[in-house]
């Protein structure tokens, strides 16, 4: 059973707000990441992170920011919310073992 | 270029029967895949794993098989219960790589009563 956590679960948000999702990790693993997923879609990676102070982006481009200031603690950022936003997020982390654990996801609309 | 590959995008089959979900790769350097399962609005939930070391993984009803040759594995459930309609996502990764885990397209399972 993987403990993480994202926050909120449903955001429904108007054009050009700010928005951060929260996730958060009790398993102490160094290894984090944001995937994006529209529905029947696969998962893309668009942020990930190897420990504190590290982050990188992923496959997908994205206009999102992530910051990585506790072990635990990876926020996903958008400055100024678009539709073309509109997707599920999903935050996870790996163990040492390979395998990722996903949180429950965040689901976005922008109007 | 998809590296993982679901082909079938969805699968009925009869409560108490096997199902069968198959996922083929590209990648030689894929050395460590697992499958989860997803329900609607909820996040993918880790389900089982294989290294390539292994040709076989067993965990309860489920059970992985990997043919390296092939660059195919396919996920067994005996027997399948209606509980297990989801989506089923296969996922690769060279196990030294901390950012690549590709995953496929998903397969749709329904298990009818």
């Amino acid at each position: 059973e993987a403990d993480i956590y994202q926050t909120p679960r449903y955001l429904v948000i108007g054009t050009g707000k700010k928005i951060t999702l929260e996730c958060s990790q009790t398993m102490g693993h160094d290894k984090m990441y944001w995937y994006q997923q529209d529905p029947g879609m696969e998962l893309h990676l668009i942020h990930y992170s190897y420990g504190v102070n590290s982050t990188e982006k992923g496959d997908l481009s994205s206009e999102s920011t992530v910051s990585r200031i506790r072990t635990e603690h990876f926020p996903l950022t958008l400055e100024s919310a678009r539709p073309s936003h509109t997707s599920q997020y999903l935050c996870a982390s790996r163990d040492l073992g390979n395998t990722i654990y996903f949180g429950e996801g965040s689901w976005l609309t922008v109007v | 270029d998809q590296q993982v590959k679901q082909n079938s995008p969805s699968l009925s089959v009869q409560e108490g029967r096997i199902s069968i979900l198959n996922c083929d790769y590209t990648n030689s350097m894929f050395d460590y895949f697992l499958w989860y399962k997803k329900y609607p609005a909820e996040g993918p939930t880790f389900l089982i794993s294989i290294s390539s070391i292994k040709d076989k993984n067993e965990d309860g009803r489920f059970t992985v098989f990997l043919n390296k040759s092939a660059k195919h594995l396919s996920l067994h459930i005996v027997p399948s219960q209606p509980g297990d309609s989801a989506v089923y996502f296969c996922a690769a990764t060279p196990s030294g790589s901390a950012r690549q885990l590709t995953f496929g397209s998903g397969t749709q399972l329904t298990v009818l009563p």
